[in-house]
């Protein structure tokens, strides 16, 4: 079966400092993994994808995220944040073995950059 | 750039109430998806559909849930009888049929019911 855990409900970081938003995956076959991130009265914004290759995926507004297939983790990391940064960010999976389609979300989390 | 358009924003009804919940996906886009997200938890799978059948469910969307394509561009989804449980943003979201594409998702129908 496939779940995904993003183990911090909230995570706060200062204005310019890095940020890290932590995300582990459980799937029977080779994962899809997803990053989405939802402003407030929002839908769901798609920031980044891993399908293969390269372990460091680049996505929009500066995101970058860090496949580690060893510790079944797929980290959202951006180098300094903005304050803009704050809001929630789902990590989400498809498992390619299961051919279907849907995704796999986490929880999520809460970020809020301080000034 | 296009986007996933859902109407209407916010719906309120009654138990036992039908309820129709639209969504208009990306012009080129052929897969269609429903989810929904109760207040304060994750977002959940609840329907796919393809080639106008639907293509993968979960054991959320039982027999008051129902999804159409009536015209070229709409993608709808009704609740027969809707109860308190099925309070909830319901986001719709449409990809294109590559091996991994991206599933691009609408602001979503937050659906109170009372």
């Amino acid at each position: 079966a496939q779940s995904v855990a993003q183990p911090e409900d909230q995570v706060n970081v200062a204005e310019g400092n890095p940020l890290t938003v932590k995300c582990t995956y459980s799937v029977s076959g080779n994962p899809y993994l997803f990053w989405y991130v939802q402003y407030p009265n929002r839908g769901l914004q798609f920031l980044l994808k891993y399908i293969t290759g390269d372990n460091l995926v680049k996505g929009s507004y500066g995101f970058e995220a860090e496949f580690n297939k060893s510790q079944t983790s797929f980290h959202l990391k951006k180098p300094s944040a903005l304050v803009s940064d704050s809001a929630l960010y789902f990590c989400a999976v498809r498992d390619l073995q299961t051919g279907a389609n849907n995704l796999f979300f986490g929880t999520g989390t809460r970020l809020t950059v301080i000034p | 750039e296009p986007e996933v358009t859902q109407t209407p924003s916010h719906q309120v009804t009654q138990m036992g109430q039908e309820v129709i919940l639209r969504c208009v996906p990306i012009s080129n886009h052929l897969y269609f998806y429903w989810y929904r997200q109760i207040l304060g938890q994750k977002v959940e799978f609840l329907v796919s559909f393809y080639n106008n059948e639907i293509s993968e469910k979960s054991e959320i969307f039982d027999d008051q849930f129902s999804v159409e394509r009536p015209d070229g561009s709409n993608f709808t989804l009704k609740i027969r009888s809707t109860k308190l449980e099925d309070s909830a943003m319901y986001f719709c979201a449409s990809s294109g049929t590559g091996v991994v594409e991206t599933q691009y998702f609408g602001p979503g129908t937050r659906l109170l019911v009372l």
